[in-house]
Formats: structure tokens, C-alpha cells, sequence
């Protein structure tokens, strides 16, 4: 079973417009990553927070964590055609060892 | 560096054929991971390793099986293909974290078919 599960499935907007996209996780966790995959490519790792960080921000990309929800969001300001890819939200927690990822959202940024 | 390789990038089975997926990197990462990824269903663990010796099973680790001989080659190895394995295949690879699990490193993944 997946741990996050990520909120719209799928986001379409026009270049410029900020997206905003939600994981919702399940269990006690350590930390939570956002990763983007590109179409036919692997993933690649975005940002981190720690359980007991609130926010965290990297360039145009601002994380938020609410620990008492159980929820994520990841917010990418000014959008550009090449932000184009999917979304994962991928937990830290309830088996040591292991990441569990969520199904993404698809995002699309139109030109 | 190259970080994580995978090959082949592609390959068709027929059911009941087996092979292995090699995955390799040279970050000096101890921790490697395995995942199959298909339509809709996100990423899910398969096996993953956090030293050379030391492997465990993930989610769905049926009909797969793994070694870690090194730290830097972590091999998924199909027993007996089936059409359910068809799917596309990411290795991961990470620096150990105490007590918690750091960024992870993708490869290009292979994508297998079982027809």
C-alpha cells in the first residue's frame, strides 16, 4: 500500500501561474521528499523536511509540513514550460529502511 | 561521476524466461534500492540493500531476488518472468543517514516488457 498519496492527480496552468500540489501520508514519519521525474527518465530528488521543520524553501519551490494533518504541500511559484513533469511525495517513517512514494501529480505547464 | 547506471535500458521476455537488471553506481553510496514503477501506481519497493552482504525485501519483492556483493553493484535478478513484471525498473542508491533515509539517486531505469 502507498504511504503518501498526492492531490490533484493531474494539474494543468498557464506559464507564470504558481501550482500547488498535496501529500497526505498515513504513519509517524522521519522525514518527507519531494522528487520530479521528467517523462521516460528517473527521478530526481527536489527537497526534504525534516518532521520537525514547518517550511523549508528552495528557489522557486516552498514546502510546507503539518505533522497533526498528516500532510504535504509543494508549491512552485512562476511556473515555466519546463517545470513540466510529474510530482512525488515520498515518506521516510514507518519501516526504517524504507521510502515509500506516493502516485504523483502530473503536472503541465503551458507556454 | 556517473551516478546511477542501469542496463539494459530495454528489454522484451517471453514468460518464463529470467534475466537480470544490472544497476551500479559510484557515489560510495551504502544504501541501494530497487522499485518498479507502473502506470498510475507510483514507485514500489521491490528490495533494497543497506551494505554489501546486507540485502531485504520491500513491498512487492515476489518473484525477484537480489545480491550485494559490493557497495557498488546492487543486480535484480527475475526468476521466471511473467507479463505481471511488465513494468519500468529504477535502482536508487543513497548516503546512510542515521536513523533516517537521505535523498535517494535514481538511474534511467530499464523498461521490461513480458509478453
Amino acid at each position: 500500500s502507498q504511504q503518501g498519496e498526492e492531490d490533484p492527480q493531474a494539474l494543468s496552468i498557464q506559464e507564470g501561474e504558481n501550482a500547488t500540489m498535496n501529500c497526505s501520508y498515513k504513519t509517524s514519519i522521519n522525514n518527507l521528499q519531494w522528487y520530479r521525474q521528467n517523462s521516460g527518465r528517473g527521478l530526481v530528488h527536489l527537497i526534504l523536511i525534516r518532521s520537525n521543520e514547518r517550511e523549508k524553501h528552495s528557489g522557486r519551490l516552498r514546502v510546507t509540513l503539518d505533522t497533526s494533518k498528516k500532510s504535504s504541500s509543494l508549491l512552485i511559484t512562476a511556473s515555466r514550460a519546463a517545470d513540466t513533469a510529474s510530482y512525488f511525495c515520498a515518506t521516510d517513517g514507518n519501516a526504517g529502511n524504507m521510502l515509500t512514494f506516493g502516485g504523483g501529480t502530473r503536472l503541465m505547464v503551458k507556454p | 561521476n556517473a551516478g546511477v547506471t542501469q542496463t539494459p535500458k530495454f528489454q522484451v521476455l517471453k514468460t518464463g524466461q529470467s534475466m537480470t537488471l544490472q544497476c551500479a553506481q559510484d557515489m560510495n553510496h551504502e544504501y541501494m534500492s530497487w522499485y518498479r514503477q507502473d502506470p498510475g501506481m507510483g514507485l514500489r519497493l521491490i528490495h533494497y540493500s543497506v551494505g554489501a552482504g546486507i540485502t531485504d525485501q520491500g513491498e512487492v519483492p515476489n518473484g525477484y531476488n537480489v545480491s550485494r556483493s559490493t557497495t557498488e553493484d546492487f543486480p535484480l535478478r527475475l526468476l521466471s518472468a511473467a507479463p505481471s513484471q511488465t513494468s519500468v525498473y529504477f535502482c536508487a542508491s543513497s548516503y546512510p543517514r542515521f536513523g533516517e533515509r537521505n535523498e535517494q539517486f535514481f538511474g534511467p531505469g530499464t523498461r521490461l516488457t513480458v509478453l
